[in-house]
């Protein structure tokens, strides 16, 4: 599975969109890339995926470059409760999820 | 509607002893995991099972044992606790159609002294 690359911490201000980037260059064409989520010591929390379109749900919109080199996970109103570790996550069918240290996000009232 | 329950929640166990780790799920899924999260890193893959009767061996399988007898059920067994197995361990599910995404439980916190 390709590997991740993600910065380790970001701030964003209740009530902005926050952009959480994450690089997998090295992605094939049959992976899809994951985002989960875990606030503060419970277990991750599923958010979205997508192979190459733009995907979006009720939690976030997930943009996928053409290249599917990279991509950006966004919460379009974060809130408090937005505060959390999230991890970008490529694999090829959703199983045997391989985890980096993912993006500390804060937000920040 | 439970999701993935994990018991016990905490557990203070002296080097050496052993014990059974509890995950059982509600959702009909049939694959199940169980990973290890250390303090400041991400999870990491213990075993997973692909339904009743199978598993497999994930990223750090070593002192540690799985078995899947229903479909509801995956208990992790530590035979010889060492303080390297302190952690929190994360049981998770999904369904067998490719790309469901999985269900953590809350998780067990477990301290080898």
């Amino acid at each position: 599975d390709a590997k991740t690359t993600q910065p380790p911490s970001m701030d964003c201000a209740e009530g902005r969109a926050a952009n959480l980037p994450c690089n997998h260059s090295t992605i094939s064409g049959n992976e899809y890339v994951y985002w989960y989520r875990q606030i503060h010591s419970q277990g991750p929390q599923y958010i979205i995926h997508g192979l190459k379109n733009n995907e979006t749900n009720e939690m976030a919109s997930l943009i996928i470059t053409e290249d599917r080199k990279s991509s950006t996970l966004i919460l379009p109103h974060a809130t408090l409760r937005d505060t959390a570790v999230y991890y970008c996550i490529v694999n090829k069918g959703a199983q045997k999820l391989v985890f980096g240290q993912g993006t500390r996000l804060t937000i920040n009232p | 509607n439970a999701g993935v329950t994990q018991t016990p929640k905490f557990r203070i166990l002296k080097i050496g002893q052993s014990m059974t780790l509890q995950c059982t799920q509600d959702m009909n899924h049939n694959y199940m995991y169980w990973y290890r999260q250390d303090p400041g890193m991400g999870l990491k893959l213990i075993y997973y099972s692909v339904g009743a009767g199978i598993t497999d061996k994930g990223e750090v399988p070593n002192g540690y044992n799985v078995s899947r007898s229903t479909t509801e059920d995956f208990p992790l067994r530590l035979e010889l606790a060492a303080p390297s197995q302190t952690s929190v361990y994360f049981c998770a599910s999904s369904y067998r159609t490719i790309n469901q995404p999985q269900h953590f439980g809350d998780g067990t916190r477990l301290s080898i002294l």
